[in-house]
């Protein structure tokens, strides 16, 4: 059972938008801790997509872009690709337990 | 260009120990804490430790604490993992990976099977 609560799957077809959603508790992101998210492609290391909440690394597309609120975060996707599909985790800081903690992933299908 | 190639793993008995290793080029890695996180085959992420720029701060999961050791040897620009009492339950893939918060570069891996 993971520390941040993610839903096991998202699905959508090239072109619309789709929401991942990052739950958490008052001892991680509700703490003030940010959040970050990860992209993993089959086969492949996670590969960092947003950090301190809605930031990009270079070279991540603007399609890409996150948030955070209270205890949650979400990470969305406009005009989906089919190169989109992979596995999104997202990451933060436990103060309880003194460690980094990532949500248990959401799967992406492009339909 | 920023490079972590981590090294060590194998196939190990129930109860035996293993040492990764992680190469870091491309940065100061002295500068840098790092961390440990695994995946076991088809299932998530799982942080397994870290390790402030100059060792003086050491976390790790409690799934690990007592049985794992996380080094670092910032002269040979070397992350090490050391894995002693190891269980089925720890096989997975090692990745070493730069942390500031959040861990924006990962190494490709190395494969730890604990089976008798």
């Amino acid at each position: 059972q993971s520390v941040l609560t993610q839903p096991p799957s998202v699905s959508g077809a090239p072109g619309q938008r789709v929401t991942f959603s990052c739950t958490g508790s008052s001892s991680n992101i509700g703490a003030g801790y940010d959040v970050h998210w990860y992209q993993q492609l089959p086969g492949t290391a996670p590969k960092l997509l947003i950090y301190d909440n809605s930031n990009r690394p270079s070279g991540v597309p603007d399609r890409f872009s996150g948030s955070k609120s209270g205890t949650s975060a979400s990470l969305a996707i406009t005009g989906l690709q089919a190169e989109d599909e992979a596995d999104y985790y997202c990451q933060s800081y436990d103060s309880s337990l003194s460690g980094v903690v990532f949500g248990g992933g959401t799967k992406l299908t492009v339909l | 260009e920023v490079q972590l190639v981590e090294s060590g793993g194998g196939l190990v008995k129930p109860g035996g120990s293993l040492r990764l290793s992680c190469a870091a080029s491309g940065f100061t890695f002295s500068s840098y804490s790092m961390n440990w996180v695994r995946q076991a085959p088809g299932k998530g992420l799982e942080w397994v430790s870290s390790i402030s720029s100059s060792s003086s701060y050491i976390y790790y999961a409690d799934s690990v604490k007592g049985r794992f050791t996380i080094s670092r040897d910032n002269a040979k620009n070397s992350l090490y993992l050391q894995m002693n009492s190891l269980r089925a339950e720890d096989t997975a893939v090692y990745y070493c990976a730069r942390y500031s918060g959040y861990s924006d570069y990962w190494g490709q891996g190395t494969l730890v099977t604990v089976s008798s």
